[in-house]
């Protein structure tokens, strides 16, 4: 059973703060990998895909992806009120299915 | 980017009344299409795996005869939620990810859900 764990949270930091989300995952096989943020009452929008060990950078998010520690982490720089949200970490299987954690809290302070 | 299309948003039903929900990729091709159930303050929850002209694939604890998932095109997957009863009320998500030739890593896309409320 594949298995993808996350800090629930919640994490709190202050305007103008990075705020970092982090991420494990059991399937050593694992090729892809998502973070996806959630409003309440929302469903997930899709912010990142990483795929290759290392840093991608998109704005203010970057992904970083290490396979041998099998670690996925995500970096907003200057965090703003409106990146208050839920954020999923996800991995993606040969099947189409991805497994999702149970995601984590962000609340960003004004 | 792509774009997954899910009706209604929202609707209210009767006790004992069916509901159909559809979902639709719209600028890519989904053999295999993911519905999900969410209730409030807690995580998302994998229903079944619903495929392109054949039975979907239900995960355990969810009753196949209760919710329906037709997937009758490359581009259109229905849930429908039999016989509704109040325990049944939460926020349903389709999403699909691109099975074309070449895109097998590609992200999961979500539907923007349909809040279920049965009275």
């Amino acid at each position: 059973q594949k298995e993808v764990e996350q800090n629930s949270g919640p994490l709190s930091v202050p305007e103008g703060a990075i705020a970092s989300l982090n991420c494990t995952y059991s399937d050593r096989g694992s090729q892809s990998f998502f973070w996806y943020r959630q409003y309440s009452g929302k469903s997930p929008e899709l912010i990142m895909s990483i795929y290759s060990n290392g840093d991608k950078e998109d704005g203010r998010f970057t992904a970083q992806l290490n396979k041998a520690s099998q670690y996925v982490s995500l970096l907003i720089r200057d965090s703003q009120p409106s990146d208050s949200a839920t954020y999923l970490c996800a991995e993606g299987g040969s099947n189409y299915k991805l497994t999702f954690g149970k995601g984590t809290l962000l609340t960003v302070n004004p | 980017g792509a774009v997954v299309s899910q009706h209604p948003s929202r609707v209210i039903c009767k006790s004992g009344t069916s509901v159909k929900i559809e979902c639709r990729s719209l600028d890519f091709q989904a053999t295999t299409m993911f519905w999900y159930r969410q209730f409030p303050k807690q995580s998302l929850m994998l229903m079944a795996t619903s495929n392109e002209g054949s039975k979907a694939t239900y995960e355990q604890g969810v009753e196949k005869d209760k919710f329906l998932i037709n997937h009758a095109s490359l581009t259109l997957s229905t849930l429908t939620v039999t016989s509704a009863h109040p325990e049944d009320s939460s926020f349903y998500i389709c999403s699909a990810r691109s099975t074309e030739r070449g895109t097998r890593n590609s992200p999961l896309h979500f539907g923007n859900g349909t809040r279920l409320t049965v009275t």
